[in-house]
Parts: structure tokens; sequence; C-alpha cells
């Protein structure tokens, strides 16, 4: 079984500020994680990947995030917000390897409001 | 490289009509997902295909839903007949392999039920 929680459904910060998602995920299995965005009236678009290489792991847009199995997190960050950066922000989980497909759990979503 | 293509965009129906989603994915992937997202909720996995074979159909609401990918290229989810709760927003996903290491999604199709 697997799961993911998304702390905060909507987040609001100054433009040049530091951005914090949070995102903690439960599975039987070591997972494979996601980010993904949705622009307004867009798809999902992958920020970045998790696939049990390096834990520190860089996205598109200065986007990282950290794979912490302690904790079992893993937390989106940037630097400095852009207006740009406005959008919902989606964390998931898959088992991978497993008979069943790899189907992702999906958190209920993080949108962010960048403020000038 | 084109994208996966979902149509129509949007779609707004009566409720007791039927609609039809269709899903072109990346050509290659035998892989194939839908997703859905009900208003204020998450994205909930429906159904996956590997090539025209449904691989895992567990997240499938009931029997008013039937998807279905015939010759493995593209695919259609139809509900019939439509409900109030059906409405959301349809994601599509195709996939070239089942690791898990990438999928690459659609525009999805915003879906009404009035």
């Amino acid at each position: 079984a697997q799961s993911v929680t998304q702390l905060g459904s909507h987040v609001s910060v100054s433009e040049g500020a530091l951005v914090l998602l949070r995102c903690n995920y439960s599975s039987s299995v070591p997972p494979y994680l996601f980010w993904y965005v949705q622009y307004p009236n867009q798809g999902l678009q992958l920020l970045l990947k998790y696939t049990s290489a390096a834990t520190l792991v860089k996205g598109i847009n200065g986007f990282e995030a950290e794979f912490k199995k302690s904790e079992t997190s893993f937390h989106l960050t940037k630097p400095s917000a852009h207006m740009s950066d406005a959008a919902e922000y989606f964390c998931a989980v898959t088992q991978p390897f497993k008979a069943a497909g790899n189907k992702l759990t999906f958190g209920g979503g993080t949108r962010v409001l960048v403020k000038p | 490289e084109a994208g996966v293509t979902q149509f129509p965009s949007h779609s707004v129906i009566e409720k007791g009509q039927t609609v039809t989603l269709r899903c072109d994915p990346i050509s290659g992937h035998d892989n194939l997902y839908w997703y859905r997202r009900v208003m204020g909720k998450e994205i909930k996995f429906l159904l996956h295909f590997v090539k025209e074979s449904k691989q895992d159909e567990s997240g499938m609401p009931n029997n008013r839903f039937l998807a279905e990918r015939t010759g493995g290229t593209y695919s259609t989810l139809k509900v019939q007949p439509a409900e109030l709760e059906d409405s959301g927003v349809y994601f599509c996903a195709s996939s070239q392999d089942r690791q898990g290491n990438g999928y690459t999604f659609g525009s999805g199709t915003r879906l009404t039920v009035v």
C-alpha cells in the first residue's frame, strides 16, 4: 500500500522568498517519488523525480527535492520564488517493479500563490 | 515528439447522457493510464492498459465507466449514463516502461455534468 500527504492545501509566498512544499509518504517497498506542477488551464508537468539514485534531486525551473527515508519525506524547495511559480503542485508515489504496473498515488495538491 | 493528447478539453453534458473521452498516447508507449480528479479531492487512479489489455482497473468507480484501447493505440473512456458526481478532470498518461521512471500526462478533459 502507498499513500501521500501534502501539508497545506494553499501556500502564499512573497516573490524572492523561499518556497517550501511538504510531502510525506508511506510505502511498503522502496518508492519512486515525483513532483508534478499544474499551471492554470494546463496538464500535469513533471518537475522532478526520485528513483533511488541521488537523494537530492534537481528539477526544472530551479526546484529541488530531498528524499529522506528516515522521515519518509520528499519536500520540494526553491530558493527564490518567481511570479511564474504560481500553480498547483502535486507529490506522487509509486512502487516500482510491482506487477500491478506502477500506478501513481497523489497527494491532495498544494496551490502556491506568489505575492509581488 | 508529440505529447499525450486528450479531447475534448471541456465537455458539459446533462445527467443521464453519455460522454466519451479520448486519449492519444505518445507513439510507442505501451502503457496508458487514466486518472481523475473530482472537485477538491486528490487525483485518483482509474485504470492501466498495457497495449490493448487492461492491466489494472481497480480504480474504476462503477460499471457506468467503460474504457477501451482497441489496437493498443488510442484509448476511450465512456461514461454512460453520466451522474453529477462524475464531474471532474480526467487525465490520461502514457509511459514507455513499467518501472515508474516516467509518465507523460495529457492536459486533461474537464467534464461537467449538470
